[in-house]
């Protein structure tokens, strides 16, 4: 079976920096995603990886290992807005999109 | 570029009466477009897969006769919740994809609360 495993909580500090990890099994793979939603709001795109690596935009970075099939996002200097669940998505080899169930991430003064 | 933009935001109705919500692709064509469910606190639920002029791939468990999908032209495509019932009530996010986009990012809509009485 497709399988996407992330944390379901996580907690950190205003200014600190926080990461949440991905792990998946999907039949097939063409990259992974991670989106960011607030509560009640639809989800907006953060990063996308295909090729092993890091990946860096401002505050956010993700990375992947796909023979470990493990990715990461890296947040930075955590601001009171960044309090959001974090979706992390796998396109299977039919380009379907594999949802985690979502991190939630609270972010303290 | 890449805007999706959903109608109704939200919408609340009486057990048995249909609900019609729209996903529109503003600024590009999409050939795909995806139909989520996400109730509180969970993931979303890929309901069904949209192509452009055929008929829409529904996921197991999901009710074809219930939830009607429509995808008539490259920018439009139609949820209709027929006989809605108080476990219908729930988030209904649309996505598309951009047949141009390099990679096969989804774009998504604001999503449509829907709350049935």
């Amino acid at each position: 079976g497709q399988n996407i495993d992330q944390p379901t909580e996580m907690t950190a500090t205003e200014g600190a920096i926080v990461q949440i990890n991905c792990t998946y099994q999907t039949s097939g793979f063409n990259g992974l995603f991670w989106y960011q939603q607030h509560a009640g709001e639809a989800p907006t795109f953060l990063s996308y990886n295909v090729l092993d690596g890091l990946e860096e935009k401002g505050r956010f970075s993700s990375f992947l290992s796909r023979s470990k099939g493990y990715s990461y996002l890296l947040l930075k200097e955590l601001q009171m807005k960044d309090s959001a669940s974090y979706l992390c998505a796998v396109s299977d080899s039919n380009y379907q999109l594999i949802w985690g169930a979502g991190t939630k991430l609270i972010i303290k003064p | 570029g890449a805007v999706v933009s959903q109608h109704p935001s939200r919408v609340i109705c009486k057990s048995g009466t249909s609900v019609k919500i729209e996903c529109r692709s503003l600024d590009f064509q999409a050939t795909t477009m995806f139909w989520y469910r996400q109730f509180p606190k969970q993931s979303l639920m890929l309901m069904a897969t949209s192509n452009e002029g055929s008929k829409a791939t529904y996921e197991q468990g999901v009710e074809k006769d219930k939830f009607l999908i429509n995808h008539a032209s490259l920018t439009l495509s139609t949820l209709t919740v027929t006989s809605a019932h108080p476990e219908d009530s729930s988030f209904y996010i649309c996505s598309a994809r951009d047949r141009g986009f390099s990679y096969n990012e989804q774009f998504f809509g604001p999503g449509t609360r829907l709350t049935v009485l």
